[in-house]
């Protein structure tokens, strides 16, 4: 069955540059989430998208933007990045399906800030 | 959003039924609660939500008393690739479905 997809998978930038991170749903999903995980920490709901339209928002920097496209994947843009911002970023996807917390989360992208 | 609290580590041997509780005193009536799993350095996955009640899937029980305010994810018969990170989740029932994660469960299957 085809899974979320995230690109790339390992990114490494040095202090202040920005980073593009990618995300495509599984198709027919119309709802997309993004996390942040830091070294030996809990996931952290950074913001979501319901049918391109940010649906919520968590404790995203303002550094940080993204966006949900007409072909429903998003991208997360952040910029000046920090030594702390060094994580592993997932996406998730939910489909619409009544009240359901089922979501499928991708193999992540794990960033580097150097 | 309920605060939850569970274990931070349980240990378990094969073959062993382990039985994970989270406490959420705060718990709001429109409010459900759902487990995921997670392995290092991989996405969370899914396991089970419920209201109240029992809930059983193919992989998991939930166990949740009618004061709502603890639920208990029930592992039958684990084994060690059962080894990972259990996260309790309430989740708001007003119809997004955004997921805080706390402080998770580490459970650690032994041979």
């Amino acid at each position: 069955a085809a899974g979320v997809i995230q690109s790339p998978r390992h990114l490494i930038k040095e202090k202040r540059e920005t980073a593009t991170l990618k995300c495509y749903p599984i198709p027919r999903h119309d709802t997309v989430y993004w996390y942040q995980q830091g070294p030996g920490q809990d996931p952290q709901f950074l913001i979501s998208f319901y049918e391109k339209m940010q649906s919520d928002k968590g404790s995203i920097p303002d550094r940080f933007s993204a966006q949900q496209f007409s072909d429903y994947h998003s991208e997360l843009n952040m910029s000046s990045l920090e030594l702390g911002d060094s994580a592993l970023y997932f996406c998730a996807s939910s489909k619409p399906s009544g009240i359901s917390y089922e979501q499928y989360f991708g193999p992540g992208t794990r960033l580097t800030v150097t | 959003l309920a605060k939850t609290t569970q274990p931070i580590s349980m240990d378990s041997y094969e073959g062993q039924e382990v039985n994970i509780t989270c406490s959420h005193n705060n718990i709001a009536t429109n409010d459900y609660i759902t487990w995921y799993q997670q392995f290092p350095s991989q996405g969370p996955r899914f396991i089970i939500q419920g209201y109240k009640t029992k809930v059983t899937n193919e992989v998991a029980s939930l166990f949740i008393p009618a004061d709502r305010k603890s639920s208990t994810l029930s592992l039958p018969r684990v084994s060690l690739s059962d080894t990972a990170v259990y996260y309790c989740l309430v989740a708001s029932g007003s119809g997004y479905s955004t997921l805080t994660f706390g402080k998770g469960t580490m459970l650690l299957v032994s041979p």
